[in-house]
């Protein structure tokens, strides 16, 4: 079945950096695209961005264009974001999302756990 | 890019009907058959009710529909059911390549 496994979260002081992984399984990543979206503590979601299925495209919501760079390895069926600069504003919980296909525009219909990001000083 | 504009809360008694509303511009909801709508209960990752503004996926009640008219996409839930109380969600795709979200409401099964 389709399994969406996320980790790399943790406390971390504004400024520093932080890479959240996503491990995917039971599909073949390589024919999705994939999002992270995050939703900080009892707040709404918000789409973050979007990595086409062979990564030669990728989006990004403004608040985080230049600090957040997402990222896939298919032959380790891996899905990554990289974060720096983290703000406070940062903090809240990161979700992998599968697309329905390859197309960036599609909706996400496998989302992961979720891994908790707090910026703290 | 501004959060989709969602009633804050809605409610009705079981076997009644709701409708979650979802206002966006021309640039997102009006602009695209790409709206998408999610449940959320307390705890638990997001799940897909309906994509491309209509479409069920496997396994979802049909009692979940969804609509559009102009900037304004629509879900009605028919029959409520005390497990339909959650958090909900719209989407859209936008003219930049991005996706935003709704405000999100919360569903009350009185």
């Amino acid at each position: 079945q389709v399994q969406l496994v996320e980790s790399g979260g943790g406390v971390v002081q504004p400024g520093r950096s932080l890479r959240l992984s996503c491990a995917a399984s039971g599909f073949t990543l390589s024919s999705y695209a994939m999002h992270w979206v995050r939703q900080a503590p009892g707040k709404g979601l918000e789409w973050v961005a979007v990595i086409s299925y062979d990564g030669s495209n990728k989006y990004y919501v403004d608040s985080v264009k230049g600090r957040l760079t997402i990222s896939r390895d298919n032959s380790k069926n891996k899905l990554y974001v990289q974060m720096n600069s983290l703000r406070t504003e940062d903090t809240a919980v990161y979700y992998c999302a599968r697309g329905t296909s390859t197309w960036v525009q599609s909706p996400f219909d496998y989302w992961g756990q979720g891994t908790l990001v707090t910026v703290f000083s | 890019q501004s959060a989709l504009t969602q009633p804050r809360s809605v409610s009705g008694s079981p076997g009644q009907s709701v409708t979650i509303s979802c206002t966006g511009t021309s640039s997102d909801v009006g602009g695209y058959n790409y709206v998408s709508w999610y449940q959320q209960h307390p705890g638990k990752a997001p799940k897909l009710m309906i994509s491309d503004v209509n479409k069920r996926p496997s396994g979802v009640p049909d009692r979940f529909s969804g609509s559009k008219s102009g900037n304004t996409a629509s879900l009605t839930i028919s029959g409520l059911q005390a497990e339909d109380e959650a958090d909900y969600y719209c989407c859209s795709y936008t003219d930049t390549y991005t996706f935003v979200f709704g405000t999100g409401t919360k569903v009350t099964v009185l």
